[in-house]
């Protein structure tokens, strides 16, 4: 069964740090682009960030460029997010979603597979 | 950044309505248009992927048309279990974005 499930959420104060987790299994996962998509309580979804299937290539949201870092370890099928420099707009349930689309380089398709969440919120 | 300008942002229709959402993209993005459901608490489902195929295990009430700019998505005959908020979504250019969502109630 193709699975994603997120980890690492939780309370953090602002301008502090968190790294979520990603463990995806039933399929290639080196094969296949990822991002990650986030809600904000009682809000619509925002995508918040991408990273080819070989890693080579990322992308950010201008609201989290330079604060965040996407990254993956393939030999170890997780994908992680890095956030840092947390603000109070940052909070929200953090997804990690799967592309449809085969392509180790390829970014941009729809996002078929999605893990259950995992909420962030950033307060004192 | 394209913008994607979705509506009704609710409705409320009787159980075998026909319902139809629409969705505007602010510049042509050919058929890179995506639509998602959202049931409270889980995460989104994806339905219909470049603009007009439906994802395997979906449904045949589910159905997406259009192209460049303007885009439709129709439930043929509304059922319970398709109370929800559904999004579109382009990904023809980054930064990858979505509708306001259209939250769906029975009468």
């Amino acid at each position: 069964e193709v699975q994603l499930l997120e980890s690492g959420g939780g309370l953090v104060q602002p301008g502090g740090s968190l790294r979520l987790s990603c463990a995806a299994s039933g399929f290639t996962f080196s094969s296949y682009a990822m991002s990650w998509v986030r809600q904000a309580p009682g809000k619509g979804l925002e995508w918040v960030s991408a990273i080819s299937g070989s890693g080579g290539s990322t992308y950010y949201a201008d609201s989290v460029k330079g604060r965040f870092t996407i990254s993956r370890d393939n030999s170890k099928n997780t994908l992680y997010l890095q956030m840092n420099s947390l603000r109070a707009e940052d909070t929200a349930v953090y997804y990690c979603a799967k592309e449809k689309l085969v392509g180790a380089t390829l970014v941009g398709s729809a996002f078929d597979i999605w893990g259950q969440g995992t909420m962030v919120t950033v307060s004192s | 950044d394209i913008q994607m300008t979705q509506s009704p942002s609710s409705l409320s229709a009787s159980v075998g309505d026909r319902v139809t959402i629409t969705c505007q993209a602010s510049q042509d993005i050919s058929n890179y248009l995506n639509w998602y459901q959202q049931k409270p608490g889980k995460a989104p489902k994806l339905l219909i992927y470049d603009a007009s195929n439906l994802e395997t295990g979906v449904p045949s009430r589910f159905s997406g048309s259009g192209s460049g700019t303007d885009f439709t998505f129709t439930i043929s005959s509304l059922q319970p279990e398709d109370i929800a908020t559904y999004y579109c979504q382009q990904y023809d250019n980054l930064p990858f974005t979505f509708g306001g969502g259209t939250k769906v109630e029975i009468k």
